[in-house]
């Protein structure tokens, strides 16, 4: 089976722009989550999918968003860009809820 | 909510000497705890796992013991090799709000010496 991919890889945008980040499942996963890593933070959780409902959210700003779609591929959106917000956003499928999750790639954000 | 600690920050071991990661939980009811590889420039990638129901478990070279009463769990590497060298990340599953997002341990840069 093919892995988790992601699209972009990498992105550069300037601060205030919005942008929208792509997640594709390994095949047959309906559970989708997105991490945000940086040197500072680490590995910080921003949403968790399944069948297209978000069931959780991390401790990020409304500025972030995201969806999932009925083949389970998902988005995640950042509006109004923060330079803060340069990080490598992973995202992770898994079979189900409490299985164990597969990373994708990741898109490396820079935000001058 | 759950936190996870994780040590120690960098390890230096010697080829063919053991290492080993630990990570203690808040969340008396995380039941899942995975441990991630990530070698730079590249995805975490998962190396073992183990559930609440048991206290050890083994892959080759790899091991994990996980002591629910003292809520801590360890990474065993034996014999490690050069390839060994990567970031390290325990993980856990908090299940006091039913949502299975994974909070992660701060990492454990591991270097292997040949």
């Amino acid at each position: 089976k093919a892995g988790v991919t992601q699209t972009p890889r990498y992105l550069i945008k300037t601060r205030g722009q919005q942008v929208t980040l792509s997640c594709s499942p390994i095949s047959g996963h309906r559970s989708v989550s997105w991490y945000q890593q940086t040197p500072g933070q680490g590995l910080q959780f921003l949403f968790e999918y399944f069948s297209e409902t978000q069931r959780n959210k991390g401790n990020f700003p409304g500025r972030f968003s995201g969806r999932q779609f009925s083949n389970s591929r998902s988005e995640m959106n950042v509006s109004t860009l923060e330079l803060g917000d340069s990080a490598l956003y992973l995202c992770a499928s898994s079979p189900n809820p409490d299985s164990e999750q597969y990373f994708g790639p990741g898109t490396r954000l820079t935000v001058t | 909510g759950e936190n996870v600690e994780q040590h120690p920050s960098t390890l230096s071991v010697q080829e063919g000497d053991s290492a080993v990661i630990k990570c203690t939980y808040s969340d008396s009811a995380s039941n899942y705890f995975p441990w991630y590889k990530q070698e730079l420039g590249k995805r975490p990638q998962l190396i073992i796992d183990i559930r609440s129901n048991v206290g050890e478990k083994k892959d080759q070279r790899i091991a994990v013991t996980l002591n629910k009463t003292a809520k801590h769990f360890s990474l065993h590497i034996t014999e490690t090799q050069p390839e060994d060298s990567a970031v390290y990340f325990c993980a856990a599953i908090p299940t006091m709000d039913s949502s299975y997002k994974l909070i992660f341990g701060s990492g454990t840069r591991l270097l292997v010496r040949p």
